[in-house]
């Protein structure tokens, strides 16, 4: 079956550490994304590649870190520079040209901090 | 600037009511797309609607409606004869080109048995 899958479900981090949430698609989507969301609110754009071995900053970029270096995977790195990563993480991926596409999304992973 | 605006926080109905959930959107470009997603309390944001800003035409698709009005800048979500399925939360987004979307805040429905 194609789809996203992202892991884990839920992710501890404990203060100073850096932790990787994962996210892979088969899909043959081009396009990538990286989304936060906080209880009560929208989504908001961490990260987002268009293509393998590029990337772009959304509105959220800072105390995250992002590589594409398949095609199918884009992993997010939340770094000890993020003072409240508390939040569930949201991966998509979409077919179609910049304005036209349709994002499809993860399951999601669920990160606290301990 | 590009905004979206769902002004419902919550909702609850009875089932089998129908109920509207509205989006109202903010744009100066002439071509943009709407969307409509949910998301139940699994997390997964599931895709229901994409509409171009050239097609007012509404649609439906089984129990789903949807209303495109350019004049007022909404694109509102009705759901027929309610289920306890349709408990989730809705989100409306807007597409500003270059890969980006603006989501609303989304609505929470609750549909009580």
């Amino acid at each position: 079956d194609g789809g996203i899958t992202q892991s884990p479900k839920y992710l501890f981090r404990k203060e100073g550490q850096n932790v990787t949430l994962s996210c892979e698609q088969n899909l043959n989507h081009d396009a990538m994304y990286w989304y936060r969301q906080d209880p009560g609110q929208g989504l908001r754009l961490i990260y987002y590649s268009q293509i393998v071995n590029d990337f772009q900053k959304g509105d959220i970029a800072e105390g995250y870190s992002v590589s594409r270096e398949k095609k199918e995977s884009f992993p997010l790195t939340v770094t000890s520079a993020q003072k409240n990563p508390t939040a569930f993480y949201l991966c998509a991926s979409s077919v179609g040209s910049a304005g036209e596409e349709t994002q499809y999304f993860g399951p999601g992973t669920r990160l606290l901090v301990l | 600037a590009q905004k979206v605006t769902q002004a419902q926080t919550e909702i609850s109905v009875v089932e089998k009511e129908d109920v509207t959930l509205d989006c109202v959107y903010e744009t100066r470009d002439t071509t943009y797309y709407l969307f409509w997603y949910k998301q139940p309390p699994s997390g997964e944001l599931v895709f229901l609607i994409r509409r171009n800003s050239f097609d007012e035409q509404n649609e439906i698709s089984g129990r789903y409606s949807w209303n495109f009005q350019k004049s007022t800048s909404s694109f509102n979500f009705t759901i027929t004869a309610s289920q306890v399925v349709d408990s989730a939360v809705y989100f409306c987004a807007l597409s500003k080109g270059t890969y980006k979307y603006i989501f609303g805040t989304g609505t929470r429905l609750k549909v009580l048995a």
